[in-house]
């Protein structure tokens, strides 16, 4: 069946632009998580959605990030007024439930370049 | 604080040359330990999960066991296609659901 999805592929912006990104989890998957991986650093997590609760956003950076998530399905990471540290590629991940050790599966990511 | 370590960082084979990738991990309690191998420019792909001391997954030439603060990723001959990053991420207890803590991976290099 079709994995999780993320739109753009990759996003080359100017530092103080907005960015949105895209993330389409699998079908029938109830709970998403966004990553961040920048270059030499590992896997960091920023927040994650579980049906209709409140979102888990202890993993976001700065306020300049901030996601929702509609319908329970697609969610959007909106970056307001992007720096240069903020290139990464973002990751978006889908597991079944989210009742903890559940295995998530990632989408291929975007790579995001902030000149 | 939860922390994941995985050695070496880098590793070099030859095509059949077996060996061993580590994660060593320190949390206050274990839901889950993830494998996951991440090819140049994708996002990382599912491999194993494991909740407790003694199990062990197999898939074809890869098998994963896990100890109480440690879990290894054996290669059985590998080949050339085998060459990627492994990633090894924990689930502590007490964390968010959503949660997971991730190793800085293993850059794994099978020569012909």
């Amino acid at each position: 069946g079709a994995g999780v999805s993320q739109s753009p592929s990759n996003k080359v912006t100017e530092k103080g632009k907005d960015v949105e990104l895209r993330c389409d989890p699998i079908s029938g998957h109830t709970a998403l998580y966004w990553y961040r991986q920048s270059l030499g650093q590992g896997l960091e997590f920023l927040i994650y959605f579980q049906g209709n609760s409140a979102p888990d956003k202890s993993g976001l950076p700065s306020d300049r990030f901030s996601a929702e998530r509609t319908g329970g399905s697609v969610s959007t990471l909106t970056i307001q007024r992007t720096q240069q540290e903020d290139s990464a590629v973002y990751l978006c991940a889908s597991s079944l439930a989210g009742g903890g050790g559940e295995t998530q599966y990632f989408g291929p990511g975007t790579r995001l370049l902030v000149l | 604080e939860d922390q994941v370590t995985q050695s070496p960082e880098a590793l070099r084979l030859q095509e059949g040359e077996s060996s061993s990738l580590n994660c060593s991990y320190t949390v206050s309690g274990l839901r889950g330990l993830f494998w996951y191998r991440q090819d140049p420019g994708k996002g990382p792909e599912f491999l194993f999960t494991l909740y407790s001391a003694g199990e062990e997954k197999e898939k074809e030439r890869l098998k994963a066991t896990l100890t109480k603060k440690e879990s290894f990723l054996h290669i059985t001959a590998p080949k050339p296609e085998d060459s990627a990053t492994y990633l090894c991420a924990v689930h502590p207890r007490g964390t968010s659901y959503g949660k997971l803590t991730f190793g800085q991976g293993t850059i794994l290099t099978v020569h012909p």
